[in-house]
């Protein structure tokens, strides 16, 4: 069973464009993640969430709006897609949001901006 | 604010050979810190961590970590790397208060020839 599932797995769209990444865990854990790896592979946090409610909320466009329907969902909308945004985003969890605790990454969304 | 730096951006080792993979980290105290994997294609998977405590942690994989405060240092090793093991590592450094804020190196890939 796969504990945290990302969709899509691939994006291409243009630029300027509207899209979604969603990502859900089936943990049971309280908070979730979006980290951003560019293409020299750093990964960066972006958000995260704790049973619904923001908690991490690094410099990021305000074009990416996160939202969480409930703690086992957490998707990222992105607006007017810039070349910029292309990278791979990873959703990940953690039982909860103390500092010590491991979090567990999806396989990723591979983004391409044309 | 907490950093992490990961000297070498790729290695090849033998396969049966020993590695060494080194991590820095610069943090005001004693940080949470993690090593975690990225095989192609996938997200990220916790290695090991430290919190306190012994300085040598085990990991899966037949991975360990040594942690040397003089040092600041957190470097990876395994006896007898495996072809399986190629992959990108990634150490990582959370603050002991606050959110569950990880900032990661930029990672080091290794590859394993026969």
């Amino acid at each position: 069973d796969t504990a945290v599932s990302q969709t899509p797995k691939y994006l291409v769209t243009q630029m300027g464009n509207d899209k979604s990444i969603k990502c859900e865990q089936n943990l049971g854990h309280d908070t979730m993640y979006w980290y951003k790896q560019d293409s020299k592979k750093f990964l960066k946090i972006m958000f995260s969430y704790n049973n619904k409610e923001l908690i991490i909320n690094e410099t990021v466009p305000n074009r990416f709006s996160p939202k969480s329907p409930d703690k086992a969902h957490l998707n990222l909308h992105i607006n007017s897609l810039e070349l910029g945004d292309s990278a791979v985003y990873f959703c990940a969890s953690s039982i909860s949001a103390g500092p010590n605790q491991p979090q567990h990454f999806g396989d990723g969304t591979r983004l391409s901006i044309l | 604010a907490q950093s992490v730096t990961q000297p070498d951006i790729h290695i090849t080792v033998s396969e049966g050979a020993s590695l060494e993979l080194r991590c820095n980290y610069s943090y005001g105290a004693t940080p949470y810190l993690f090593w975690y994997v990225q095989s192609p294609g996938q997200g990220l998977q916790l290695l090991l961590k430290y919190f306190s405590g012994d300085t040598l942690v085990q990991g899966i994989k037949g991975f360990e970590a040594e942690f040397k405060r003089s040092q600041s240092s957190f470097n990876l090793r395994k006896p007898s790397v495996h072809w399986s093991d190629a992959a990108e590592y990634f150490c990582a450094v959370g603050a002991k208060t606050g959110a569950n804020n990880l900032f990661f190196g930029t990672g080091t890939r290794l590859t394993v020839i026969p």
